[in-house]
């Protein structure tokens, strides 16, 4: 497998407008979750979905942020519209369960720069 | 979810054996301990995780005491490419939610 895929590697986007972030887990993992990590903040847990299904969305900063999983194999985070705050690295992860005994895999991360 | 703590950064040289301490003291009875590693510009990766005493693989040894409220990661003799960013997680534990809270970790600089 060819781990979790993250898509765009690097996002430039001016105030105001919409920016899509797409991540495709490992298959067969029924956990996801997606991340963002800054310098001030660290790496908080925006939302994470069991079987596609939203299962904690409270660390969503706001209605600007909504993110989807219309199927195993596909995930959006989705912010409209953006703000130079939201500059940061978005980090989509999967697990085959969760629980105690389990392990995430991270993909590479979007960097979203917000001018 | 139980809280963790952990030293905010920590120095050592090539060739050292590192060991970076993780206190958790309202650990649940079913929550597992788990490491992650992560390296500038990537996601974090996982290095080792137990429940109890110690566990050993080809990257790190974790032990962890009888009352399971703290642990230690232990990178034995260290190379320049071990400088990371480390992180201690406890949980899930009861309801496998599945929710995985990563604190502040720990800068590690390896240095020639």
């Amino acid at each position: 497998d060819a781990g979790v895929i993250q898509s765009p590697r690097h996002e430039v986007t001016e105030m105001g407008q919409e920016v899509t972030l797409r991540c495709k887990p490992i298959s067969g993992h029924d956990y996801l979750f997606w991340y963002r990590q800054t310098m001030m903040r660290g790496l908080e847990l925006l939302i994470y979905f069991n079987n596609n299904v939203p299962i904690d969305d409270s660390g969503m900063p706001e209605d600007r942020f909504s993110a989807k999983m219309p199927n195993a194999s596909f995930s959006t985070l989705k912010i409209q519209p953006s703000e130079p705050r939201d500059s940061a690295v978005y980090f989509c992860a999967s697990s085959p369960r969760g629980g105690r005994d389990t392990e995430a895999f991270f993909g590479q991360g979007t960097r979203l720069t917000v001018v | 979810l139980a809280k963790t703590t952990q030293p905010i950064s920590m120095d050592s040289y090539e060739g050292q054996e590192v060991n970076i301490t993780c206190s958790h003291n309202n650990i649940a009875t079913n929550d597992y301990i788990t490491w992650y590693q992560q390296f500038p510009s990537q996601g974090p990766r996982f290095i080792i995780q137990g429940y109890k005493t110690k566990v050993t693989n080809e990257v790190a040894s974790l032990f962890i005491p009888a009352d399971r409220k703290s642990s230690t990661l232990s990178l034995p003799r260290v190379s320049l490419s071990d400088t990371a960013v480390y992180y201690c997680l406890v949980g899930p534990g009861s309801g496998n939610t599945g929710k995985l809270i990563f604190g502040q970790g720990t800068t590690l600089q390896v240095k020639p």
